[in-house]
């Protein structure tokens, strides 16, 4: 398989579950990122990994759990997520960080009920 | 803080026209911008990458340009086809002491008529 896949592709989950979204990229690259995209609203960066090394925490809630096993997955663990934090999560690679350009996986669509 | 403007929500033309769309940008001096097309549901894809030293970048029907000193950048499209119907977004980097990372404007959905 090649480029960035994500999984699960759609997730509904109550407030009080637990939850992981899994990315995997193909590429061999070295820096991955989560980003959220609400409805009318810009990409909005949440992590940064280069190296499996977290460079960036972009004022992310706690409810929200990164990990960075190794350079080709990203995990994103949810708990006690709010009905606002449903949105398209999306995770991308790039070879290092800037000014590669980004590779995107097709997202998660996580609605929160 | 640095600010991006697409400002044009939505762009509605006849297939065959050329699609222009804007990107403007505030309190920044960024090196480089990139353009990524979106469609429903998908994550972005990238189309092209200009510095802040190249004034125009072309690939096939599209074509970028980069004005630093009106802090603006054109994105054309020219001899548009339906299935260039997507959102198209600018994006530029931004630093800090973690490093650098992308900004993305809100985008532009373009909408091509047959």
């Amino acid at each position: 398989e090649t480029g960035v896949t994500q999984t699960p592709r759609h997730l509904v989950m109550g407030m009080t579950n637990k939850k992981s979204l899994k990315c995997e990229q193909h590429l061999g690259h070295n820096a991955m990122y989560w980003y959220k995209q609400s409805a009318k609203k810009p990409l909005e960066l949440m992590f940064v990994y280069n190296f499996k090394e977290q460079t960036e925490n972009n004022s992310v809630p706690s409810r929200f759990s990164p990990e960075c096993p190794n350079s080709s997955h990203l995990f994103l663990h949810l708990h006690t997520l709010q009905p606002e934090d449903s949105a398209l999560y999306l995770c991308a690679s790039s070879q290092d960080l800037q000014p590669y350009e980004q590779y995107f996986g097709p997202g998660t669509r996580l609605t929160v009920t | 803080s640095q600010k991006i403007e697409q400002n044009s929500e939505a762009l509605n033309i006849q297939e065959g026209k050329t699609a222009t769309l804007t990107c403007n940008y505030t309190n920044y001096s960024p090196a480089y911008l990139q353009w990524y097309r979106q469609d429903p549901g998908r994550g972005p894809v990238f189309l092209l990458l200009i510095r802040e030293n190249e004034k125009e970048k072309r690939k096939e029907r599209l074509k970028v340009t980069f004005d630093t000193t009106l802090k603006q950048s054109l994105f054309h499209i020219t001899a548009s086809q339906p299935a260039d119907s997507a959102t198209y977004l600018c994006a530029l980097p931004y630093f800090n002491q973690a490093g650098t990372a992308l900004i993305f404007g809100k985008g532009t959905t373009l909408s091509v008529s047959s």
